[in-house]
Order: C-alpha cells, then sequence, then structure tokens
C-alpha cells in the first residue's frame, strides 16, 4: 500500500528557532498533501493544504508566516514552523491522497517540543 | 474547521463486550472513514464507507452509514484490550482535492 513517510518523529527546539518537518509520499505522486495539527486528547485540526507548484491554502486561523509550506515535488512537502514558541508545541501529522475519492494515507506524525 | 461530533466523547467497557461509536457530520459527503490512534501515535484507517454503501464490515468492525441522518456508527465486536485507543470519524467531500474533516473523537477503554 501507499506509504507516507514524515521526519523527524520527534523535536525538541529552543523558543525562537525554526523547525522544519518533511512530509514524503514514498510510492505515489501527490499533488495535494494536507497538514493537521493536534493538541493532546483533541482532534485533529486541518491547517493548511498543500498544493504541488503552487501556494498552500490555509485554514482560517492558521497563520501563513508562522507555518511556511512548501510543496516543491511531487512527492515532498514541508512545513517550516517558524520562530517557535512554546504554544506552538503540538502533534503535526501530514497525508495525502492517491487520487480524488481515494483514502488518505497519514505520515507518523511530528511531536514538537518547544522550550 | 471540524465536521464530525462523535458520541460519546469516552466510553469504557470490559473484554468481550461490543463497543459502539456514533459520529454525526454536517455536510455531503463522498466517504466516511474511521481511524484509530493509540495515544501519542500515528493515525491507523480502519475503514471507509462510500456515501452510496449503507453498512461495511472488516473483521470484528461493522460501520453504517445514514446520509439522510448524516450519520455514522463504528461497532467493535468481542473487544480487545489491545483496542484501547481514541476512534475518529473523518468526511470526505465531493470536491477533488480537500483534505479530510476530522470530527472530535471517542476515547475507548477496554479493560480486562
Amino acid at each position: 500500500g501507499a506509504v507516507v513517510s514524515q521526519h523527524p518523529s520527534r523535536v525538541i527546539c529552543k523558543s525562537g528557532t525554526s523547525v522544519k518537518i518533511e512530509c514524503r509520499s514514498l510510492d505515489f505522486q501527490a499533488t495535494t498533501m494536507f497538514w493537521y495539527r493536534q493538541f493532546p486528547k483533541k482532534s485533529l485540526m486541518l491547517m493548511a493544504t498543500s498544493n504541488e507548484g503552487s501556494k498552500a491554502t490555509y485554514e482560517q486561523g492558521v497563520e501563513k508566516d508562522k507555518f511556511l509550506i512548501n510543496h516543491a515535488s511531487l512527492t515532498l512537502s514541508t512545513l517550516t514552523v517558524t520562530s517557535a514558541h512554546p504554544e506552538d508545541s503540538s502533534f503535526y501529522i501530514c497525508s495525502a491522497k492517491r487520487g480524488p475519492g481515494e483514502k488518505l494515507f497519514f505520515g507518523s506524525g511530528t511531536q514538537l517540543s518547544v522550550l | 474547521s471540524q465536521q464530525g461530533e462523535e458520541d460519546p466523547q469516552a466510553l469504557s467497557i470490559q473484554e468481550g463486550e461490543n463497543a459502539t461509536m456514533n459520529c454525526s457530520y454536517k455536510t455531503s459527503i463522498n466517504n466516511l472513514q474511521w481511524y484509530r490512534q493509540n495515544s501519542g501515535r500515528g493515525l491507523v484507517h480502519l475503514i471507509l464507507i462510500r456515501s452510496n454503501e449503507r453498512e461495511k464490515h472488516s473483521g470484528r468492525l461493522r460501520v453504517t452509514l445514514d446520509t439522510s441522518k448524516k450519520s455514522s456508527s463504528l461497532l467493535i465486536t468481542a473487544s480487545r484490550a489491545a483496542d484501547t485507543a481514541s476512534y475518529f470519524c473523518a468526511t470526505d467531500a465531493p470536491q477533488a482535492g480537500t483534505a479530510l474533516i476530522f470530527g472530535k473523537g471517542t476515547t475507548l477503554s477496554v479493560s480486562s
């Protein structure tokens, strides 16, 4: 089956630094990838839709300059949390579909802890 | 934004009992999916039911979909301690390129 790889799985950083999270579709091309955020004991909240070769579409309330998304190829999307603060600490999960109406394949997630 | 509302939010049962979780949603869908998540881990896809389907089975899982009521249920039969996890429904809109929208989830605890 299709696999989505997400890296790193865990990162601890100091406040003010930037952190990049990578999401790769390993055996299919994904023109669209999705980034979710999950707080402890809460559900997944869609942050943005990453479109290959064009700008990402952000959900209401998500800061574009804070969460930079780059979808430079059909198999790679990156999320950069810029100038991270403790309130950015969360579980970030990427996902991709092989095609319309297909199930979403999820990465294993990145636990970000900002000190 | 969140589409679905799961009911109940938390469920505690004994091994061997059945667990039923319900999900309601608001907009039209292409399909509805159920996922499982162990604490602090990634998501595991359980089952997908399309909008023209009413019921689907997979092992000990049974999913129903009522598009007229915009609701779905997930039944886990003969539960095991290993079924302890959070369960989420997620809806897939008909429009191409749209993300799954997740419900708030049900936390299931199965005690042995």
